[in-house]
């Protein structure tokens, strides 16, 4: 969705533990999303995509799902790591690329 | 592939100068380019997308005449920010598109941390 430059929410989560991290997107024309892990003094770093024509996409540790029916994806990440601290968020590009708020997600070790 | 330079990761300037960001697709050519801003723990805020030889178009509120795009090939956009003044102070960061079709995808670059003093 648009980015609205609110302060990021945050989710804490302990080493080995999976974290789940949510996104809702307000365009139900989208048909492609990213997710994107921008660590500190960082640009973002591609993480996975999906396309509106699948509900489900795997890749290393993590998995991406898509709810059309209610404009929703989220980011499953399996076995979390201390490596994976970092802020997250899902972008559906377009004419415009906006980011949506993010989550700063902290693992504990 | 699909890498992306930004020159450069850091710069500290005066207040009243002006700075330039380049943003440099290294092994593919970028038809549109993105630039956004982001300030601490907040998220990244698009300022404007421009397409190789054409005016770039900018997002409400973002002032064009001080933030001057420049996208004059497929491999390079540069940022120019204007008379800097210290509330311009943010980490700026590129971003290019790639590919056609269903073929496609989006890669930033590792942003400008801009210090206006």
């Amino acid at each position: 969705g648009e980015s609205v430059g609110l302060h990021l929410p945050t989710l804490s989560v302990q080493e080995g533990d999976n974290s789940i991290i949510n996104c809702a997107y307000s365009n139900s024309a989208s048909d492609y999303f990213i997710w994107y892990k921008q660590e500190s003094g960082k640009g973002p770093q591609f993480i996975i995509d999906i396309r509106s024509n699948m509900d489900k996409r795997q890749g290393q540790r993590v998995t991406v799902l898509l709810n059309k029916t209610v404009k929703h994806l989220s980011l499953q990440i399996a076995a979390t790591q201390p490596g994976d601290s970092a802020v997250y968020f899902c972008a559906e590009p377009g004419n415009q690329f906006y980011f949506g708020t993010g989550t700063s997600l902290t693992v504990i070790p | 592939g699909a890498v992306v330079s930004q020159h450069p990761s850091w710069v500290i300037c005066k207040s009243g100068t002006s700075v330039k960001i380049e943003c440099r697709s290294l092994d593919f050519q970028a038809t549109t380019m993105f630039w956004y801003r982001q300030f601490p723990k907040q998220s990244l805020m698009l300022m404007a997308t421009s397409n190789e030889g054409s005016k770039a178009t900018y997002e409400q509120g973002v002032e064009k005449d001080k933030f001057l795009i420049n996208h004059a090939s497929l491999t390079l956009s540069t940022l120019t920010v204007t008379s800097a003044h210290p509330e311009d102070s943010s980490f700026y960061i590129c971003s290019a598109s790639w590919g056609q079709g269903r073929d496609y995808g989006y890669t930033f670059g590792s942003g400008t941390r801009l210090t206006v003093v």
